[in-house]
């Protein structure tokens, strides 16, 4: 199985902060990895899939790169509902497994 | 508008068995892949599974499967997923969500509001 390690564990920033989150996979997976912001309790929300691809709706604050093995996901300008937690998500192969998350707090 | 509505928080005993649901709307539901995301309290997300609705095709993570059944009935667009005999360790948010029927579209972009389930003597 294919496992994902995201990095930091936890961040601590500020409002108007530039923020970036690493994703690293344990083989190749090429593009395949997406996004997601969670809010505490709530269901989490699609930001980036396609490693870059910018879902519909999200702003444009979020920009997510990489291939291979190591990806990143910036925030540009932290604005106060981007404290969360994030997660990225393998799409290569099965079992489509998810990081630890980051906890991006203020 | 697109929409995943899943069945209200369980109390469940160890040893039960339990069946809760998510209806998909405002899409064709046998076309795209319904997921399911465990989340225990204070962790991170963990990937149990998905179903075709079109033909109750599945894939079930290693690490679920046996431990747990997904279904379908696309007649009334739900998607189930199903205990036997739970445990306290079952105790955990589960997430149902849509994902597309083709590469670049594994991704997960419409979710439940969530199932709680709590298992507890």
């Amino acid at each position: 199985d294919i496992q994902l390690t995201q990095s930091p564990s936890f961040l601590s920033a500020s409002v108007g902060d530039r923020v970036t989150i690493t994703c690293r996979a344990s083989q190749g997976i090429s593009s395949d990895l997406a996004w997601y912001r969670q809010k505490p309790g709530k269901a989490p929300k699609l930001l980036i899939y396609a490693a870059s691809t910018l879902q519909s709706g999200v702003p444009s604050r979020f920009s997510g790169s990489g291939s291979g093995t190591e990806f990143t996901l910036t925030i540009s300008s932290l604005q106060p509902e981007d404290f969360a937690t994030y997660y990225c998500q393998q799409l290569n192969s099965y079992p489509r497994c998810f990081g630890q998350g980051t906890k991006l707090e203020i | 508008e697109v929409q995943l509505v899943q069945s209200g928080a369980e109390v469940k005993k160890p040893g039960e068995s339990l069946k809760i649901s998510c209806k998909g709307s405002g899409y064709s539901f046998t076309n795209y892949w319904i997921g399911w995301v465990r989340q225990m309290p204070g962790k991170g997300l963990e990937w149990m599974g998905i179903i075709y609705p079109g033909d109750s095709d599945t894939r079930y993570s290693p690490y679920f499967r046996g431990q747990v059944t997904m279904s379908a009935d696309k007649s009334i667009s739900t998607a189930y997923l199903q205990w036997s005999s739970l445990k306290a360790s079952d105790t955990a948010m589960y997430y149902c969500a849509r994902q597309g029927a083709g590469s670049p579209t594994y991704y997960f972009d419409y979710w439940g509001q969530g199932t709680l389930v709590t298992v507890s003597s």
